[in-house]
């Protein structure tokens, strides 16, 4: 495709449920990145899958919170068990090649009520 | 531990004039800097990078200059345009160790340009 895409753009969700954000990467972008920011904040790391390489989960805030990639094509991120604290817009981004720029979609803002 | 700090939260300029936007990072191992520019409800979008190899780089209307002994970079946008209203994010790459390619982000400035 012509950029990254994630769905759904908005979620709205009550506390105690899980909830799946998905990113479509730029076609052949090897690397993929979770991000998370929350209001008034910066972009938090969460999360980098690179091609067939286990995947960094440093950012991962808890064990509630976990993403899958195939291959080098779709991602999902899984947080389970929705807290307040867990609303943000979260952003996926992905890198092709040598370049240091990351891509980023037009992400998922998370309400959890 | 904010690694990469952007102190000014906001920034109102007029059309036609220079705007400075500021950045400053605490880990000499960074050896790229990019900047990004947000729209609401949409992601960040690549602007401009910078090399830790190099003190300027200019595209167009912006100029990031990199000043590694104050570990300070800012980027020069003129003339600003009100199309340029939007928040700024500054960011690090982290070239060591694993998970090389990530990237450590400011808070992020909003520049309000005034017609």
């Amino acid at each position: 495709g012509a950029g990254v895409s994630q769905s759904p753009s908005n979620k709205v969700t009550e506390k105690g449920k899980d909830v799946e954000l998905r990113c479509d990467p730029i076609s052949g972008h090897t690397a993929l990145y979770w991000y998370r920011q929350r209001l008034g904040q910066g972009l938090e790391f969460l999360i980098y899958f690179q091609g067939n390489s286990a995947p960094d989960k440093s950012g991962l805030p808890s064990d509630r919170f976990s993403a899958e990639r195939t291959g080098e094509s779709v991602s999902t991120l899984t947080i389970q068990r929705t807290q307040q604290e867990d609303s943000a817009v979260y952003l996926c981004a992905s890198r092709g090649g040598a370049v240091y720029e990351q891509y980023f979609g037009p992400g998922t803002r998370l309400t959890v009520t | 531990d904010q690694q990469v700090k952007q102190n000014s939260p906001s920034l109102s300029v007029q059309e036609g004039r220079i705007s400075i936007l500021n950045c400053d990072y605490t880990n000499s191992m960074f050896d790229y800097f990019l900047w990004y520019k947000k729209y609401p409800a949409e992601g960040p979008t690549f602007l401009i990078s910078i090399s830790s190899i190099k003190d300027k780089n200019e595209d167009g209307r912006f100029t990031v200059f990199l000043n590694k002994s104050a570990k300070h970079l800012s980027l020069h946008i003129v003339p600003s345009q009100p199309g340029d209203s939007a928040v700024y994010f500054c960011a690090a790459r982290r070239g060591y160790g694993g998970s090389q390619g990530n990237l450590i982000f400011g808070k992020g400035t909003k520049l309000s340009v005034k017609p």
